[in-house]
């Protein structure tokens, strides 16, 4: 069974100061990763993913993520959160071996960037 | 929100009264996804199809029911059966063939019953 956690519901950081939003999951296989934001009323943007290669991830709007296989974490970052990156955010995986099956999504971590 | 339309927007039934809620994309897509959103709760998949014709349940299909019966459109259908149905709705798609393809989703229809 594939599994993801985020840990944190919420998020507090002050604008201009690094973000983390913390995402682990569970596969059996290897895993594809995805992260996602979502804005109040509005479907779900793909920031970016990890499927292979170099470990951290780059993707849209300034966001990077990283995947450590060993700790199966897959955070993501960015070096200065702006006021408008207050949005709740969704880890997602999918088991490599597992072909075109849904994604399977955590419950979500809701980032406050604080002025 | 990519080439996936859903309509519309905000939606209010009456108890009792099915209502179907619309997915169209345009990205030739072969899978598409329901989803529903609950404060708190995330992401729960609904039904879900990867080619014409077919379609699975997910986690939450009672209640509901849908049709692929063209690659572009995948309606979802609210009956009364479901206890409750209020929510948010989120339609998504993407590209078959493989495992590392990202979803897309649509703008979402708010679903109000009372």
């Amino acid at each position: 069974a594939q599994s993801v956690a985020q840990p944190e519901d919420q998020v507090n950081v002050a604008e201009g100061n690094p973000l983390t939003v913390k995402c682990t999951y569970s596969v059996s296989g290897n895993p594809y990763l995805f992260w996602y934001v979502q804005y109040p009323n509005r479907g779900l943007q793909f920031l970016l993913k990890y499927i292979t290669g170099d470990n951290l991830v780059k993707g849209s709007y300034g966001f990077e993520a990283e995947f450590n296989k060993s700790q199966t974490s897959f955070h993501l970052k960015k070096p200065s959160a702006l006021v408008s990156d207050s949005a709740l955010y969704f880890c997602a995986v999918r088991d490599m071996n597992s072909g075109n099956t849904p994604l399977v999504f955590g419950k979500g971590t809701r980032l406050s960037v604080i002025a | 929100d990519g080439g996936i339309t859903q309509s519309p927007k905000y939606l209010f039934r009456k108890e009792g009264q099915n209502v179907t809620l619309s997915c169209e994309q345009n990205l030739n897509h072969d899978a598409m996804y329901w989803y529903r959103q609950d404060p708190g709760q995330g992401l729960r998949l609904i039904y879900y199809s990867q080619i014409v014709n077919d379609f699975q349940k997910g986690d939450i299909a009672e209640g509901y029911s849908v049709s692929r019966e063209k690659k572009e459109s995948f309606p979802l259908t609210v009956t009364s059966a479901q206890k409750n149905p209020t929510a948010f709705y989120l339609c998504a798609s993407n590209q078959g063939g493989g495992s590392s393809y990202e979803q897309y989703f649509g703008p979402g229809t708010r679903l109000t019953v009372t």
